[in-house]
């Protein structure tokens, strides 16, 4: 079946620092991955959208200077959180859409904790 | 703009039996897709059931089906023989332009031996 992966699963930073959430689809070609950030007890919240060889389109109220995102190949899509204050601390999910298993849909990684101090 | 509504927060259900889930949604588009998606503890995203709008026959999912009203934009999962290790958050999702998901607020739903 259709894997994604997000690397790391945890990360833990101080207030200040950058960090680099990876999202890789493993056994097909993504052209499309969707960043989406959920707090405690919500919902999904999209924050961008990662096309590759192009420019992110980010949704009302997502800081592109804050929130960067990188589509550099049809399997990899990185989200860096710059200058991380503890606000930015959530749940981090990527999905990569692209045929798999002779399905067109969206796939789901596992999500990523960052937790900012 | 397309919005998606689900209205219970919070659902219990004793194993074994049987519990529904409610989604509602607003969409001006004729033809499109609905989406269930399960949400565990582990916070994986597990794609439960698809409904193609233009069918008219509910999708079903072994112990999981949809009852689909198309004209009053309604989508409701069912869920038969309740299992412990269906205990999970459920999100009713709609894809909106360029094929992001738009997700309804999700359903608690915990499972009681």
């Amino acid at each position: 079946g259709a894997v994604v992966s997000q690397h790391p699963s945890w990360v833990i930073c101080k207030s200040g620092t950058s960090v680099k959430i990876e999202c890789r689809s493993l056994d097909f070609q993504a052209t499309t991955m969707f960043w989406y950030r959920q707090f405690p007890k919500q919902s999904l919240m999209l924050m961008a959208t990662s096309n590759e060889g192009s420019k992110a389109t980010y949704e009302q109220g997502v800081e592109k200077d804050k929130f960067l995102i990188n589509h550099a190949s049809l399997t990899l899509s990185t989200l860096t959180v710059t200058s991380a204050h503890p606000e930015d601390s959530s749940f981090y999910i990527c999905s990569a859409r692209g045929v798999a298993d002779g399905l067109y849909e969206q796939y789901f990684g596992p999500g990523t904790r960052l937790t900012v101090t | 703009a397309q919005t998606v509504t689900q209205s219970q927060p919070e659902m219990s259900v004793q194993e074994a039996e049987t519990v529904t889930l409610s989604c509602t949604y607003d969409t001006s588009e004729s033809n499109y897709y609905l989406f269930w998606y399960k949400q565990p503890p582990s916070r994986q995203m597990i794609l439960v059931i698809r409904q193609e709008a233009y069918k008219q026959q509910n999708a079903t999912e072994n112990r999981f089906s949809v009852n689909f009203q198309k004209a009053a934009k309604s989508f409701s999962l069912k869920i038969s023989d309740s299992q412990l290790g269906d205990t999970a958050m459920y999100f009713c999702a709609f894809p909106a332009q360029g094929g992001k998901l738009i997700f309804g607020q999700g359903t608690e739903l915990s499972v009681k031996p």
